[in-house]
């Protein structure tokens, strides 16, 4: 099953809103990562935030860690037309060897 | 340039033909990834390598093997396709980490459809 587990699916808002993605995870971690997906395309890496960090952020992204309740949020905020793609958490399972991906939230925002 | 390229994009094939894909990286990185993603489920991971020397299975290696020719160089088989590989295949790379696992660079992805 998979390490990482985004809520909600699939969200829909209108441009200029904040939309938030949650990501729950199952094991200790060393860092947590998201990822985007524009459709059919390749992952590109937003944002990593280490165990031992609660908040981060990056320009209009900002991702809080809770490793007491194994989740992960990312926020982003005045959404734009070209923020719409799918969104993915990315957990190593306490390991160095491989990231083990969520099922993404699809995010749709509306001009 | 883009750092991290794959071939082909897109593929049809027929069921028990053998199919390679191929990735290239110019980022330097030691490490490499192949990842098959199909709708819901994210990706999962077929293989990885964090050297020439260095070949490990990831989630779903079966029906799959993979080649690193070089360090730039990660190719991925499928010696006899079946209708239930056809995804989206995407090649990775990061380097090397100390302690921890550092960003990954993603390819473009290559369409596969086994008939």
């Amino acid at each position: 099953s998979q390490q990482g587990e985004e809520d909600p699916q699939a969200l829909s808002i209108q441009e200029g809103e904040n939309a938030t993605m949650n990501c729950s995870y199952k094991t200790s971690i060393n860092n947590l990562q998201w990822y985007r997906q524009n459709s059919g395309r390749g992952l590109v890496h937003l944002i990593l935030i280490r165990s031992n960090e609660r908040e981060k952020h990056s320009g209009r992204l900002r991702v809080t860690l809770d490793t007491s309740k194994k989740s992960s949020s990312l926020l982003i905020t005045a959404s734009r037309a070209a923020d719409t793609a799918s969104y993915f958490c990315a957990t190593d399972g306490g390991a160095t060897n491989k990231l083990i991906f969520g099922t993404g939230t699809l995010l749709a925002v509306q001009p | 340039d883009a750092d991290v390229t794959q071939t082909p994009r897109n593929r049809i094939t027929k069921t028990g033909k053998r199919i390679m894909l191929e990735c290239s990286q110019t980022k330097g990185h030691d490490r490499m990834y192949w990842y098959r993603q199909d709708p819901g489920l994210g990706l999962r991971l077929i293989y990885y390598s964090f050297d020439v020397k260095d070949i490990n299975k990831g989630e779903i290696s079966d029906g799959y093997s993979v080649s690193r020719q070089a360090q730039a160089k990660f190719s991925l088989s499928l010696e006899s396709a079946i209708p239930n590989q056809t995804a989206l295949y995407f090649c990775a790379t990061s380097d090397r980490a100390g302690g921890s696992l550092n960003e990954q660079f993603f390819g473009p992805g290559t369409r596969l459809t086994v008939l």
